[in-house]
This record gives C-alpha cells, sequence and structure tokens, in this order.
C-alpha cells in the first residue's frame, strides 16, 4: 500500500529534549517536505527536499533541521524543542512537476511543555 | 513573497445549497491545488490545476483556475453534509507549496 507514514503519532515532552520525527514513503518519490499546522494559521512549510541530499528551507525554518539521506526517508529534528513548536506536523512526498499531488502523513501532535 | 488568501475561512450553509470558495495568490504559479482535511485527519488531494482555464469537477466539486486573475475558486453543488471538512488551497512556485489558511465548511442538515 502506497503511504507515508510518521512516528512518533504522539509525543509530550519537555523543552530542550531533542527529539526526531521520522517519515517514511513506499513510493520512491523525490520531493518530500515537512508542514506544522496551527489553528488559524493553515498549514506552513518547515522544510523541502527535491531529492537525495538536496534540502531546503520552507517559510518557518528556524528551530528545525532535516536530513534527507536516502529517497524514503525525511526525518525532523528538533535540537532543543520549545513551547511555540508545540504543533501539528504533516510530512508529505510526492511529484509536483509531474502528476501534481503530495501524499500527506497522518500526521504527529507535538506538545512541548 | 507568495502569499495565498481564501475566502471565506469559515462558511456554513444548508444542504442542497450553492456556493463558491476562492483562492487568491499573490505572484504567477506553476500550479494550484486543493485539498480537503476532515477533523482529526490528514489532508487528501482534490485537484490539481495546470493551466489557465483548467476546470476539473469530481461529484459535486467543481475547481477551476484563472492564472491572469491569479484566482481559483472550488464550487460547491447542492451541499450534502459528508461534504464537511476544510478545505485548502495551495499555490507551488519554485518548488515551494504554500497552503492557504483553509476554509472550514459545516453544512447544516
Amino acid at each position: 500500500e502506497a503511504q507515508v507514514t510518521q512516528n512518533p503519532r504522539y509525543l509530550i515532552t519537555v523543552t530542550g529534549k531533542k527529539l526526531t520525527v521520522t517519515c517514511s514513503q513506499n513510493m520512491n518519490h523525490e520531493y518530500m517536505s515537512w508542514y506544522r499546522q496551527d489553528p488559524g494559521l493553515g498549514l506552513r512549510q518547515i522544510y523541502y527536499s527535491m531529492n537525495v541530499e538536496v534540502t531546503d528551507k520552507g517559510d518557518v525554518p528556524e528551530g528545525y533541521k532535516v536530513s534527507r539521506k536516502e529517497k524514503r526517508n525525511f526525518p525532523l529534528i528538533l535540537e532543543s524543542p520549545s513551547p511555540n513548536q508545540t504543533s501539528l506536523y504533516f510530512c508529505a512526498s510526492g511529484r509536483p512537476w509531474d502528476t501534481g499531488e503530495l501524499f500527506f502523513g497522518e500526521g504527529s501532535r507535538l506538545t512541548v511543555l | 513573497e507568495l502569499k495565498v488568501e481564501q475566502n471565506p475561512l469559515f462558511l456554513s450553509m444548508q444542504e442542497g445549497k450553492n456556493y463558491t470558495i476562492y483562492c487568491n495568490y499573490s505572484t504567477t504559479s506553476d500550479r494550484l491545488y486543493w485539498y480537503r482535511q476532515d477533523p482529526g485527519k490528514s489532508l487528501e488531494s482534490l485537484f490539481v490545476l495546470l493551466s489557465n482555464g483548467a476546470v476539473k469537477q469530481e461529484g459535486r466539486l467543481m475547481a477551476s483556475l484563472d492564472t491572469k486573475a491569479r484566482l481559483s475558486t472550488l464550487h460547491i453543488t447542492a451541499a450534502v453534509h459528508d461534504l464537511s471538512a476544510t478545505y485548502f488551497c495551495a499555490v507551488d512556485r519554485d518548488d515551494k507549496i504554500i497552503f492557504g489558511k483553509g476554509t472550514r465548511l459545516h453544512i447544516l442538515p
């Protein structure tokens, strides 16, 4: 089954404790992206990747890191989480320049205390 | 800077009525997307519009694109309760895909 898998789905953590949200896709997509969703703000792009070893900042990259060592994986790293990073995070993959659509993961709800 | 604005942000309507959601964007774009999100769920692709004048329809939903006006519309015909959801438009420019804030649609029986 074609899918984008995120883990963990839910996480409560404390300020400053490094965490990683994993994202994996099995559709051989070159393009992957991370978004955060906050009430009233819609989805805002954090980072995106056009292919392995190619990553670029989105609109809200501060406080986040990503890596793309393999085509299927695109982890989101919060080195020192802060309460303003409490949010719902979505990973997506696709071929925007080809079929156009993005496929989204189920989301990861992160709470930073 | 690419900005994407949706109107309205919230819409409550009766079943059987027609309505339109508008999506304006600030600079030229390669593609425009419409997504649906049910409460507590992920996003699901509805339409991808690739060129000026493009029109796509699926059931009671029809999307159109006017690249000259930088405007896309999502038209709902004879709304039914199952269409209650949040609808997002998104625009693609230079490999960034920027989303609007979403239109929360509530259809009353």
